[in-house]
């Protein structure tokens, strides 16, 4: 089955750098989505992809979908200790298809230092 | 606007027994999708519904099962409960096939 490939597994940063993280994937995807998760939460979108090549931004995030598809990263500006949680990449295939399902990567743990 | 609705937040079950979780999508939303998500094997998909017709399902046994409502209600049902079956049960749903909005999921503890 398809699996994604995120990195890296934790990131510790102090407040105002810069990160990033990617997903690998053995396969395609026609979709790329990145999604925050705070402890006791449900995970949160925060920018969805869905053209090759496209580079989307939301405030300080920026993500591109490879021109390959089978891969995407995410970039975080000055970072602020609201940043702190889980990061996550998910793929979907869909696009005429059935397979709608988001397949995730393991996640990214930020933790940012005051 | 209310978000997608997840009850109950917490359940304990015992080995054996069954379990029902309830999801109620965002007002407009026809696609529910279920995660279950645990430290070592991460978000795994479960299922996914639209228009009360399932149209994808993971690589879960068949004590996992699911249904939709026609107000886009769904819950899902775990049977004959196992230890390994505790884990975070997460609802999304979404207007047609992408940009899924997740619910804060419901915690489920098998003793």
């Amino acid at each position: 089955g398809q699996q994604l490939n995120q990195s890296p597994q934790s990131m510790f940063i102090q407040e105002g750098e810069d990160v990033s993280m990617n997903c690998t994937s053995s396969s395609i995807f026609n979709t790329w989505l990145w999604y925050k998760q705070d402890p006791g939460e449900g995970p949160v979108l925060l920018i969805a992809l869905y053209k090759a090549g496209e580079l989307t931004s939301n405030g300080r995030l920026t993500a591109q979908f490879g021109i390959t598809r089978k891969d995407s990263f995410l970039n975080i500006s000055a970072s602020i200790p609201s940043d702190v949680g889980i990061y996550f990449c998910a793929g979907q295939l869909g696009s005429g298809g059935s397979n709608y399902k988001l397949t995730f990567g393991k996640g990214t743990l930020l933790t940012v230092n005051p | 606007k209310a978000g997608v609705t997840q009850t109950p937040r917490y359940l304990i079950k015992t080995r054996g027994q069954q379990v029902t979780l309830s999801c109620s999508p965002i007002s407009g939303h026809r696609s529910v999708s279920w995660y279950q998500q645990t430290p070592g094997q991460g978000l795994q998909f479960l299922f996914e519904y639209f228009s009360e017709t399932q149209r994808n399902k993971g690589n879960f046994p068949g004590r996992f099962s699911g249904r939709q409502f026609s107000n886009s209600r769904s819950e899902m049902n775990v049977s004959t409960l196992e230890l390994g079956d505790s884990a975070l049960y997460l609802c999304a749903s979404s207007p047609t096939t992408d940009g899924y909005t997740f619910g804060s999921g419901t915690r489920l503890t098998v003793v």
